[in-house]
C-alpha cells in the first residue's frame, strides 16, 4: 500500500529559529495536506496543495508540492513556543480513492 | 459554522464488550471518514461514508464497522474488543470529493481494559 515517508521524527529548537520538515512517497500524490495536533485533540488543517510545484504560504508557515509529485516540504518560520505539536503530512492519490494517507508525524519542541 | 462533533470523548470499556461512536460532521458535508490513531501506527484509515454508502474500507478487520445516516451523522461500532482496540478514533468530514481537505473532529479517546 501507499507509504509516506516523514521526516525528521523530532526536532528540538529554540524558539525564533526557522523549521523544515518533509514527506516523500513512493507513489505520486495529486493532493498533499499538512495537519498540526495538539495532545488531545484532533489534527488541525493548515495548508492543502493541489498542483505540483504550487507554494502556499499561511502565515508563517510555507508549504511546497514537489515537482516529482512524490514530495512535499513544510517550512515555519520564526518560530513560537505555540508552534509545539505534531505536525502530519497527508496525501491523496486521487480517482476513486477517498482516503489520506499520513505520514508518522515530525513532533516539534520549541524551546522559550 | 460548528466543526466536525465526536461524541463521547472519553470511553472505558473491557475486553470483549462492543462500543459506538458517534459523529456529526460540517453542516453541508456529505463525506464522512474514519480513523484511528495509536502511538505506534499513527493515523490508520478505517472507512469513509458518502450519501449512506460505503465508498472506501481500509486494512481493519470485520469488528470494526460503520454507517452513515441520511442527515450525514455516522457511527462507527466495534464489537468484541480487544486490548490493541485502544486508541484514539477520529471521525473527519468534507465536501465528498476524492483528495478533499478534511476537517477532524476532537477525537474518542477509547481504552480498553
Amino acid at each position: 500500500g501507499q507509504q509516506l515517508n516523514q521526516s525528521p521524527q523530532s526536532m528540538f529548537i529554540q524558539e525564533g529559529e526557522d523549521v523544515s520538515m518533509n514527506c516523500t512517497s513512493s507513489s505520486i500524490f495529486n493532493t498533499w495536506l499538512w495537519y498540526k495536533q495538539d495532545p488531545g485533540e484532533g489534527p488541525v488543517l493548515l495548508i492543502a496543495l493541489y498542483k505540483a510545484g504550487e507554494l502556499t504560504s499561511n502565515g508563517r508557515l510555507t508549504a511546497q508540492f514537489g515537482i516529482t509529485r512524490k514530495d512535499s516540504f513544510l517550512n515555519i518560520s520564526a518560530s513560537i513556543p505555540s508552534d509545539v505539536g505534531i505536525y502530519f503530512c497527508a496525501g491523496n492519490s486521487g480517482g476513486s480513492n477517498y482516503k489520506l494517507t499520513f505520514g508518522k508525524g515530525t513532533l516539534l519542541t520549541v524551546n522559550p | 459554522k460548528a466543526g466536525v462533533t465526536q461524541t463521547p470523548r472519553y470511553l472505558i470499556k473491557t475486553r470483549g464488550q462492543q462500543v459506538t461512536l458517534s459523529c456529526s460532521p460540517i453542516s453541508g458535508h456529505r463525506s464522512v471518514s474514519w480513523y484511528q490513531q495509536t502511538p505506534g501506527q499513527g493515523l490508520q484509515f478505517l472507512f469513509e461514508y458518502f450519501s449512506e454508502t460505503q465508498r472506501n474500507k481500509g486494512n481493519f478487520p470485520g469488528r470494526f464497522s460503520g454507517r452513515q445516516f441520511s442527515n450525514s451523522r455516522s457511527e462507527m461500532n466495534v464489537s468484541t474488543l480487544e486490548l490493541g482496540d485502544s486508541a484514539l478514533y477520529l471521525c473527519a468530514s468534507s465536501l465528498g470529493t476524492a483528495g478533499e481537505k478534511l476537517f477532524f473532529g476532537s477525537g474518542t479517546q477509547l481504552s480498553v481494559l
